[in-house]
């Protein structure tokens, strides 16, 4: 079956470390989103691809890095430059066609340690 | 700029009674809406959409929201609640045209269902 798949699922960081979010589609889906949630502030977007090779900033960009070296595969870096790395992370694709909205990971959590 | 308000942090019924959240949205484009579901330590799924066809949407678990323009909202509303359908609510904006268009999520409405 298809979908998205994010690995690992709970995941404990140390300060000063950088780690790395995995985010594996095969939806065939051209762009991919990287989502932080927190308690009581909704969903707000890390950064966005909408092809290949090519990423943007989201409203929360600061301390974290992506790449887009695959259709399938969008891996977030929590840097130690993010000050307040521990919430939920959520990764998204979508095709191109906007009606059918986003297909969602079971998401990650982050906690440091 | 596209902007989603949900009223209502948390909204609590009783098992059997109507459970209604709201959603209303600023689009300066015809919107398409979507509301989703999470359940604790979850992704979201989607419940239904609003894409330009009808206005009333009928979704999954029962689920159905109204587009209503002149009030630019899109609440979901069910008949009935059960004790399944506690979870967290995200209502989503996408602006329609040509244009590709991100989703913007409100922040969420957390139901809770009592025995």
């Amino acid at each position: 079956d298809g979908g998205i798949t994010q690995s690992p699922k709970y995941l404990f960081r140390k300060e000063g470390q950088n780690v790395t979010l995995s985010c594996e589609q095969n939806l065939n889906h051209d762009a991919m989103y990287w989502y932080r949630q927190d308690p009581g502030q909704g969903l707000r977007l890390i950064y966005y691809s909408q092809i290949v090779n090519d990423f943007q900033k989201g409203d929360i960009a600061e301390g974290y890095s992506v790449s887009r070296e695959k259709k399938e595969s969008f891996p977030l870096t929590v840097t130690s430059a993010q000050k307040n790395p521990t919430a939920f992370y959520l990764c998204a694709s979508r095709s191109g066609d906007r009606t059918y909205g986003y297909t969602f990971g079971s998401g990650t959590r982050l906690t440091v340690v | 700029a596209q902007s989603v308000t949900q009223l209502g942090s948390h909204v609590s019924v009783s098992e059997g009674a109507l459970v209604l959240l709201r959603c209303n949205y600023s689009s300066s484009v015809p919107p398409y809406l979507f509301w989703y579901v999470q359940y604790p330590n979850q992704g979201l799924q989607l419940l239904l959409k609003y894409t330009s066809a009808a206005t009333l949407v009928k979704g999954i678990n029962g689920f159905e929201a109204e587009f209503k323009k002149s009030e630019t909202s899109f609440h979901l509303t069910k008949p009935s609640a059960h004790m399944s359908d506690a979870a967290e609510y995200f209502c989503a904006v996408s602006e329609g045209g040509t244009s590709y268009g991100k989703l913007t999520f409100g922040q969420g409405t957390i139901l809770t269902v009592h025995p």
